[in-house]
């Protein structure tokens, strides 16, 4: 059983385009990341979420992307204007701040 | 800033072997190291963690060392098989949150 599930797999769309990428912690963490992956480069930490606020985020979580967990259970990351630069697989994690973090399959984002 | 390295970027093995996969952080100041496997197009594997205050950590065929100090960690795997054939990541925290990756070694084992 996946520790995390994330929806759609795949996501196309086009530039200037909302997103909304879906998460769902099967356990109850405190703790809920959100990294991304562009084809070819590293893992980069986006925004962590505790106590359902943002605890920390990078230099590329900018006024474009946004995180919410609406219903207590579903975790969503909202890019607002895609741009042909956001294509990237973006991993949702959960964990408990120091110990081991979970990561879901992915959902791949392909900007047009 | 924290930067982290992985060398070598690729390696190529017969099954059967012994390797060992490198991993150095620039700063030390770090509150635990985690190693992942990650499979083509696949999400992350946790592997294995270790906390700043610990060696090494062990699971299966797989031994994960920690020399806080010198900024370093190696992943060993031993008897490799054909299975063991993925990316592997090495990332640090500090003050437990945050990851921060390496860009991964991929490792091939021949049958």
């Amino acid at each position: 059983e996946p520790e995390v599930t994330q929806t759609p797999s795949h996501q196309v769309t086009q530039m200037g385009q909302e997103v909304i990428l879906r998460c769902v912690p099967i356990s109850n963490h405190l703790y809920f990341y959100w990294y991304r992956q562009i084809l070819g480069q590293k893992v980069e930490f986006l925004v962590s979420f505790y106590n359902n606020e943002i605890s920390e985020k990078s230099e590329i979580f900018d006024d474009q992307f946004s995180v919410e967990r609406p219903d207590g259970s579903n975790f969503t990351l909202k890019i607002r204007s895609t741009k042909l630069e956001d294509s990237a697989m973006y991993f949702c994690a959960r964990g408990r701040g120091t110990d081991t973090q979970y990561f879901g399959p992915g959902t791949r984002l392909t900007v047009l | 800033k924290q930067e982290v390295t992985q060398i070598p970027a690729a390696l190529s093995v017969p099954e059967g072997e012994n390797l060992v996969l490198n991993c150095s952080f620039t700063d030390s100041a770090i509150y635990n190291l985690q190693w992942f496997r990650q499979d083509p197009g696949k999400g992350l594997t946790s592997l294995l963690l270790i906390q700043s205050s610990q060696r090494e950590q062990t699971s299966g065929r797989l031994n994960a060392s920690l020399d806080k100090s010198s900024g370093r960690s190696t992943l060993y795997i031993a008897a490799s098989q054909p299975g063991d054939s993925a990316t592997y990541l090495c990332a640090v925290t500090k003050a437990g949150t945050a990851l921060i990756f390496g860009k991964g070694t991929t490792l091939s084992v021949s049958s």
